[in-house]
């Protein structure tokens, strides 16, 4: 089975605070990735990273970062949290064909 | 045109039906095919990666891919309340970026 957390699950939180997105995996798969999903629409890419040390922007416009210091561990920040940024956030890993997800962070910014 | 497209539903059909999901595609380059399904408050669980033309069969699910088409089907066999969930297709022309379309929202009454 496979192991890949992120915390935490719920997170309502206030305009302009610093936030940080955890996920880890347990796998060693050296590709990871952030998806932000919105209600009845598409997954969208975020960032993702190849492997310690690496990491790039995806398709989706964000005021968020991420570093990769070590295999396990892949966290998302937003400096300063916006309503707009207000999303399901999830995170994957992936090895060949082998694809597995987290079971995401709600985020909402009053 | 958006490069993926899944008639977002909902469908409902009885218990021990046979479901079809469908989705269609712009990019001939697509090689790579995916379904995913996603219960509420969970992330996607990859079911069936498929990269050729024609049937492949996991159980109960059959993937169908027809590149000529541009146009990929995921059939249900015996559908089962468990099977209540969002099927989620995403294609791509590598293992990394993987483009999402927006799910199909399924209901099996008993």
């Amino acid at each position: 089975e496979a192991d890949i957390y992120q915390t935490p699950r719920y997170l309502v939180i206030g305009t302009g605070k610093k936030i940080t997105l955890e996920c880890s995996q347990t796998m060693g798969h050296d590709k990871m990735y952030w998806y932000q999903q919105d209600p009845g629409m598409e997954l969208h890419l975020i960032h993702y990273s190849y492997g310690v040390n690496s990491t790039e922007k995806g398709d989706l416009s964000s005021e968020s970062t991420v570093s990769r210091i070590r295999t396990e561990h892949f966290p998302l920040t937003l400096e300063s949290a916006r309503p707009s940024h207000t999303s399901q956030y999830l995170c994957a890993t992936s090895r060949g064909d082998s694809w597995h997800f987290g079971d995401g962070t709600r985020l909402s910014i009053l | 045109q958006k490069e993926v497209e899944q008639d977002p539903g909902p469908l409902s059909v009885p218990e021990g039906a046979i479901v079809s999901l469908n989705c269609t595609y712009s990019n001939s380059a697509f090689q790579y095919f995916m379904w995913y399904r996603q219960y509420s408050r969970k992330g996607p669980e990859l079911l069936m990666y498929t990269y050729s033309s024609g049937n492949k069969e996991d159980g109960r699910f059959t993937a169908q891919v027809d590149k000529s088409s541009k146009y990929i089907s995921l059939f249900i066999r015996d559908s089962q309340p468990s099977d209540s969930a969002t099927y989620l297709c995403a294609i791509t022309t590598s293992y990394d970026k993987v483009i999402f379309g927006p799910g199909t929202s399924l209901s099996v009454i008993p």
